[in-house]
């Protein structure tokens, strides 16, 4: 299916463990995006991509890691999950203009 | 980066022109302005962009002005369905990342 897609929709895990949430777009869009939304709290950009082998830092980049081997997909792994990381992961694909395309979300729950 | 400013909270009455405005003193020239929204827990989902002239698609009309410090986006005729977290971006130039800040949230009434 073409699209945006996130996985997994929901993830619970404990304070220490390592998770990764893949992140995969059809499009080939140059683009992609991490963000993590807190309850009641807009979007902050974690980390981003230009193309592949290409990241960067966003607003609140500690404690996760991202690569982009490959262009379709931008996997975002904590490294050590903390309590604080607990919220909605979305991902995002765009062209370098014009408007981007979100996932539906991952909620991730550290306990 | 340009930031911008909107009001926390907006209400509307169903059927009406709902105006969403947005402040962006310090937009530089080639900097462009976003607007997405967010229903729920969604994705945010896009609905329109523009530089320096009005635009409007089959959503929503953008109104932009001269000076390109604010702009406004317009709902022609609001539903319940609009009810939404509306978010104002400015483009940051050559990095093509998108930062939000933390919307406007429109309730449209019945």
């Amino acid at each position: 299916d073409a699209g945006i897609t996130q996985s997994p929709r929901y993830k619970i895990t404990e304070t220490g463990r390592q998770v990764t949430l893949m992140c995969h777009q059809t499009w080939s869009h140059s683009y992609m995006f991490w963000y993590r939304q807190d309850l009641g709290h807009g979007l902050r950009l974690i980390y981003y991509s230009a193309a592949a082998d290409i990241t960067d830092k966003g607003e609140v980049p500690d404690g996760y890691v991202v690569s982009r081997s490959k262009t379709e997909n931008f996997p975002l792994t904590l490294e050590s999950a903390t309590r604080s990381q607990t919220s909605v992961y979305f991902c995002a694909s765009r062209l370098s203009l014009g408007e981007a395309f979100f996932g539906q979300g991952t909620r991730l729950t550290v306990v | 980066d340009a930031k911008t400013t909107q009001p926390p909270s907006m209400d509307c009455a169903e059927g009406r022109a709902a105006n969403l405005p947005c402040n962006h003193s310090t937009i530089s020239g080639n900097e462009y302005v976003y607007w997405y929204r967010q229903i729920h827990s969604q994705g945010p989902q896009y609905i329109i962009h523009g530089l320096k002239n009005n635009e409007t698609n089959e959503m929503a009309s953008l109104i932009i002005t001269e000076d390109r410090k604010s702009s406004t986006l317009i709902l022609p005729h609001a539903t319940l369905r609009d009810t939404a977290v509306y978010y104002c971006i400015v483009r940051v130039e050559g990095t093509g990342k998108l930062i939000f800040g933390q919307g406007t949230t429109l309730q449209v009434k019945p």
